[in-house]
């Protein structure tokens, strides 16, 4: 079984810019996390969505958007870079969302380095 | 609001020797709690999970946690520790629903050979 798949594995960009970071979920996993992993800051959640719907959204500014297709797979967004977005960028999926007893199955992240 | 604290940034333990790695939570309503491992480089994998039941839980490669209600702690332990679990440690509650995962920030566990 293929495990969640992120790509690219790395991005440099520069502030200002557009970063795109894509996510596919485990084969019949429905639900889709995003996480933001910088330095000494643990896991910091940005944004869940389950069968298309966004179902949740951590304390991040709009810049920080996203969308789940219909095949599940995942896109995260960021806009308007700043230097502090630098950061790995985890993926996650699960079985049906709401189902409390499911853990979350992570991709091995995006990179992103702000110039 | 619901959190997670993971009060000690590193744990060192001698090959051989039992080790703890100490959470505690705060939730609304019952806990739902998660062990994950962070090798360098990778993402996160899943160790083990309390939903109900036995408060010991057993899961991967030999690591066990046990529930404590009272305490609002869901510590994860194994009998003998390894050179290979050397690695970054979180622990995750959830509320029910579509609440979402909170991490604590990890406990980085160094296994001394």
């Amino acid at each position: 079984e293929a495990g969640v798949t992120q790509s690219p594995t790395h991005l440099i960009k520069t502030r200002g810019q557009q970063a795109t970071l894509r996510c596919s979920p485990i084969s019949g996993h429905t639900s889709v996390y995003w996480y933001q992993q910088a330095l000494g800051l643990g896991l910091q959640f940005l944004l869940w969505y389950d069968e298309g719907e966004e179902r949740n959204r951590g304390n991040f500014p709009p810049r920080f958007s996203g969308r789940q297709f219909p095949n599940y797979s995942s896109e995260l967004n960021v806009n308007a870079l700043e230097l502090e977005d630098s950061a790995l960028y985890l993926c996650a999926s699960s079985l049906v969302g709401g189902q409390v007893n499911q853990p979350q199955h992570f991709g091995d992240g995006t990179r992103l380095s702000i110039l | 609001a619901q959190s997670v604290a993971q009060p000690e940034d590193q744990v060192n333990v001698a090959e051989g020797n039992p080790l703890t790695v100490k959470c505690t939570y705060s939730v609304s309503g019952n806990p739902y709690l998660f062990w994950y491992v962070q090798y360098p480089n990778r993402g996160l994998q899943f160790l083990l999970k309390y939903i109900t039941g036995d408060n010991l839980v057993k899961g991967s490669y030999g690591f066990e946690a046990e529930f404590n209600k009272s305490q609002t702690s869901f510590h994860l332990k194994k009998p003998s520790a390894l050179v290979s679990d050397s690695a970054l440690y979180f622990c995750a509650v959830r509320g029910g629903g579509y609440q979402k995962v909170t991490f604590g920030i990890g406990t980085k566990l160094q296994v001394i050979p």
